[in-house]
């Protein structure tokens, strides 16, 4: 059974650029939460996504967006870019929202700005 | 709000000793909590989940941990590291939020193995 899959692996942006990063969740997942990592303030929560709804969102200004599309595959949007936006960029997909279950994680998208 | 504490910013071991990882959570109810490994430039894999039930958990590695609800600790151990092993280690715990659940980390333990 295939992993969690980010691409790119690697991304260099401008300041005040846009950028999108894929995931694609592990067969059967329909459950896609964002992480972002940064050695200031660790592992962060973005978002999370089910059934193309985005049921839960953490501290992050509106730049930061994502969707999910019918196949479960989902896409963060990073607006305006910012120099303290570069960190790595993690994907986790479950098999469900309801009872909790283990998160896989990606192995995530790392994202410069210069 | 739920949290997660490891102490322990940085640990040393000598390869073929043993190891133990703390971390601590703050939680009312019974939590679910997991052990990540992160090796430098990936994303993180899965050691181990406690959900209930048996207070000791093994995971992948040869790793266990130990949920102890009087001292809200879930520690991990190992009883002879690997050179392989060196990496950076994080707890979570799921936690409960207006609309759904989340993983909140805490801030990682870096092991170093000594050869």
């Amino acid at each position: 059974k295939a992993g969690v899959t980010q691409t790119p692996r690697y991304l260099i942006k401008t300041r005040g650029q846009q950028v999108t990063l894929s995931c694609s969740p592990i067969s059967g997942h329909r459950s896609v939460s964002w992480y972002q990592q940064t050695p200031g303030q660790g592992l962060q929560f973005l978002f999370e996504y089910f059934s193309e709804t985005q049921r839960n969102k953490g501290n992050f200004p509106g730049r930061f967006s994502g969707r999910q599309f019918s196949n479960s595959r989902s896409e963060m949007n990073v607006s305006t870019l910012e120099l303290g936006d570069s960190a790595l960029y993690l994907c986790a997909s479950r098999s469900s929202t309801g009872r909790w279950t283990e998160a896989f994680f990606g192995q995530g998208t790392r994202l410069t700005v210069v | 709000a739920q949290s997660v504490t490891q102490p322990d910013i940085h640990i040393t071991v000598s390869e073929g000793a043993s190891l133990e990882l703390r971390c601590n959570y703050s939680y009312g109810a019974t939590p679910y909590l997991f052990w990540y490994v992160q090796s430098p430039g990936q994303g993180l894999q899965l050691l181990l989940k406690y959900f209930s039930g048996d207070t000791l958990v093994q995971g992948i590695k040869g790793f266990e941990a130990e949920f102890k609800r009087s001292q809200s600790s879930f520690n991990l151990r190992k009883p002879s590291v690997h050179w392989s092993d060196a990496a950076e280690y994080f707890c979570a715990v799921v936690t409960l939020t207006g609309g759904g659940n989340k993983l909140t980390f805490g801030t990682g333990t870096q092991l170093k193995v000594e050869l």
